[in-house]
């Protein structure tokens, strides 16, 4: 069965600062997606960035991007000059290509403090 | 006005009560999935649907039932609530095909004391 361990359940970092969350994952699957949602406060569930297994080039969307490690299954976030507004849970999750169900992590709490 | 709403968003219930949780879409998507949030465990999935007719187990579904009434409905009942199953509950929506983002409702609280 797909696993995906987040294995930081807390981050604080100062405003304007760079943070990286890990995320790790196992399958056997060749094919497959990748996800980070953020939860803030309002415990909405927003979609942040999305890596494709097949795709060699690391997603980026503005101030996050990631490095995707396929050999090593590992997924992690950078938020680059971090902002208040960041502060939330953020989940990984893999995705498989044919069908739609989601497999999250536990979840990281980051801070992002002034 | 929202594309994936959740009623109701909170609720207080007593132990061996029967309760629903529903979901309503206007994205027009076929596939919708029940989520439950407990806090260290992230989301889990409890029933997914690929269709009106196509309804799935997820990883924790004893205890829980569901029912898609139409394509932009998907209902979660609890038959007879226990403490355990305080949680957030979310539900989701994706587009056909594997790799879309899934697009999730503002969340249900439920607290079964």
């Amino acid at each position: 069965a797909q696993t995906v361990t987040q294995s930081q359940p807390e981050m604080s970092v100062q405003e304007a600062e760079t943070v990286t969350l890990s995320c790790t994952y196992d399958t056997s699957e060749s094919n497959y997606y990748l996800f980070w949602y953020k939860q803030p406060p309002s415990r909405q569930m927003i979609l942040v960035i999305r890596q494709e297994a097949y795709k060699q080039q690391n997603a980026t969307e503005n101030r996050f991007s990631v490095n995707f490690q396929k050999a090593a299954k590992s997924f992690s976030l950078k938020i680059s000059d971090s902002q208040l507004g960041d502060t939330a849970m953020y989940f990984c999750a893999f995705g498989w290509v044919w069908g739609q169900k989601l497999v999250f992590g536990q979840g990281t709490r980051l801070t992002i403090n002034p | 006005d929202a594309d994936v709403t959740q009623t109701p968003r909170n609720r207080i219930t007593k132990t061996g009560k029967r309760i629903m949780l529903e979901c309503s879409q206007t994205k027009g998507h076929d596939r919708m999935y029940w989520y439950r949030q407990d806090p260290g465990l992230g989301l889990q999935l409890i029933y997914y649907s690929f269709d009106v007719k196509d309804i799935n187990k997820g990883e924790i579904s004893d205890g829980y039932s569901v029912s898609r009434q139409a394509q932009a409905k998907f209902s979660l009942s609890l038959e007879s609530a226990i403490p355990n199953q305080t949680a957030l509950y979310f539900c989701a929506t994706s587009d056909t095909g594997g790799g879309h983002e899934q697009f999730f409702g503002p969340g249900t609280r439920l607290t079964v004391l």
